[in-house]
C-alpha cells in the first residue's frame, strides 16, 4: 500500500488554467504538507497542515490554495496557472513533532505550464 | 531563506569506495534528517539524528552531528551503482508550535561509477 499517494503524476497545462493535486496518506500521520521543488533541484515548504488546521503559509502567492477535507488529505488548487509555476510538487506527511521521526513524501506531481 | 548547504554539491566516486557528503545550517534545530532522491523520484527518509546526538549508524550509513559547529556529515560506506542519486540534508527546527516542516539544503548529487 501507497503510504503517501499524490495524483496525478504529471500535469501538463495551459497559462491561465485552474488545476488541482490530491494527496492522501494512510500511515495516521497528524500534519500534511506541500513542498515545492524547482528545476535546481531546491525543495521549499508552501504550506503545512495539522489536524485540518492550517499551520504554515510560507510566502507562496494567494493563486495557490490548500485544502484538507480530513486529516488524511491535502489537496493543492491552483488558479491562473502562470509560467513560473513550472515545477515538482510534493506532498508529505509526517507524525510531528519535536523530533518524532522522518517525514514520508509522496512521489511528486511534475507540473508543466505551457 | 534557505536553512542547509549541502558539499559537495556533486560526488562521483568509484563503486566500493566510501562516500562522505557533509551540510552547515544556520539555525538551533530539533533534528537534522537526511534523504535520498533518486532521479525523477520521490525523497525517501534515510536517518534522524536528534540534536542531543553526535552520530548515529543505520547499514552502511553513518550520520555525525556536531551542532556547535551548525555541520552534518552522512557516509555512505562500500558505495553501490544504486546509490546513485541526490543526496538532502533537512533540518527541523526548534519551534513553539510544531508543524514548522522540514527546510532542505540544495542537495549533493552522488554517482557511483561501476
Amino acid at each position: 500500500d501507497t503510504a503517501v499517494s499524490q495524483t496525478p503524476k504529471y500535469l501538463v497545462t495551459q497559462m491561465g488554467n485552474d488545476k488541482s493535486i490530491k494527496c492522501e496518506q494512510n500511515l495516521g500521520h497528524d500534519t500534511m504538507y506541500w513542498y515545492k521543488q524547482d528545476s535546481k533541484k531546491f525543495l521549499k515548504i508552501m504550506f503545512s497542515y495539522n489536524n485540518k488546521e492550517l499551520i504554515i503559509n510560507e510566502t507562496v502567492p494567494n493563486r495557490f490554495s490548500p485544502k484538507s477535507p480530513d486529516k488524511a488529505h491535502l489537496n493543492l488548487h491552483i488558479n491562473s496557472l502562470e509560467l513560473g509555476d513550472s515545477a515538482v510538487y510534493f506532498c508529505a506527511s509526517s507524525q510531528l513533532r519535536q523530533g518524532a521521526g522522518g517525514y514520508t513524501f509522496g512521489s511528486g506531481t511534475r507540473l508543466t505550464v505551457v | 531563506s534557505q536553512q542547509g548547504e549541502e558539499d559537495p554539491q556533486a560526488l562521483s566516486i568509484q563503486e566500493g569506495e566510501n562516500a562522505t557528503m557533509n551540510c552547515s545550517y544556520k539555525t538551533s534545530i530539533n533534528n537534522l534528517q537526511w534523504y535520498r532522491q533518486n532521479s525523477g523520484r520521490g525523497l525517501v527518509h534515510l536517518i534522524l539524528i536528534r540534536s542531543n546526538e553526535r552520530e548515529k549508524h543505520s547499514g552502511r550509513l553513518r550520520v555525525t552531528l556536531d551542532t556547535s559547529k551548525k555541520s552534518s556529515s552522512l557516509l555512505i560506506t562500500a558505495s553501490r551503482a544504486a546509490d546513485t542519486a541526490s543526496y538532502f540534508c533537512a533540518t527541523d527546527v526548534l519551534s513553539g508550535g510544531g508543524a514548522d516542516g522540514l527546510t532542505f539544503g540544495k542537495g549533493t548529487h552522488l554517482i557511483i561509477q561501476p
